[in-house]
């Protein structure tokens, strides 16, 4: 089946500095969902975006679906920010998403 | 929107017993997803329901599991014995169609003693 990697595994930053998260897969993928998993479990979608670029906000992302690779950048981290984020891809035709294992960031005040 | 709704938030049992957690759906999403989360396995698809039909359930680990989906607003997941391996947290995410975002409900939490 298709490899999802993520890195880094685990992330610590100060406020106000920036980040850059890479999801990494293993086979031509429809679609890619970048998600946040708060503290208290809640999973939130962040973007959909099977390519290109999108923005919101502090945070944005970009899809090289050609090459395999997708990286979320978060600038100027707030403590809120900490969590687990993961990458979701879609492989074509199977309408299952995959998950990858995760980066998980804490923000210091 | 009232977003994903699951029930219960929070369940222990005893091992043998029957578990039975409930999902509410977007109005309007066709699309229906139960996934577990686990320390050691991470996120993992269980079932797919499209329109009220299971797509794949090539994710359910074994005939202890099973899902339903009777109606367009209401699914649950049973699980019946229950094992202490089957503790996790049981995730239910819908979307408008197959290619949209997904929304995921807050959790059941389960615990089997």
């Amino acid at each position: 089946g298709i490899q999802v990697e993520q890195s880094p595994p685990d992330l610590i930053l100060q406020e106000g500095a920036n980040s850059t998260l890479r999801c990494n897969f293993s086979d031509s993928v429809n679609n890619l969902q970048w998600f946040h998993q708060n503290p208290w479990g809640q999973l939130i979608n962040l973007f959909y975006i099977p390519s290109g670029t999108k923005q919101n906000g502090r945070l944005s992302a970009t899809t090289v679906a050609t090459e395999r690779y997708s990286l979320l950048y978060i600038s100027s981290s707030q403590t809120t920010d900490s969590g687990v984020y993961f990458c979701a891809v879609e492989r074509r035709g199977t309408y299952k998403y995959i998950f990858g294992t995760g980066t998980r960031l804490k923000v210091l005040a | 929107d009232a977003g994903v709704i699951q029930s219960p938030r929070h369940e222990v049992t005893e091992m043998g017993q029957e578990v039975t957690l409930r999902c509410k759906p977007i109005s309007g999403h066709n699309s229906l997803f139960w996934y577990r989360q686990t320390m050691m396995r991470g996120l993992e698809l269980l079932i797919y329901f499209n329109n009220n039909v299971p797509i794949d359930d090539s994710g359910m680990p074994e005939d202890r599991f099973s899902a339903k989906m009777p109606n367009a607003s209401f699914s649950t997941l049973k699980i019946q014995p229950s094992e202490p391996r089957d503790s996790a947290v049981y995730f239910c995410a819908s979307s408008l169609g197959d290619w949209d975002t997904i929304y995921f409900g807050e959790g059941s939490w389960l615990t089997v003693v």
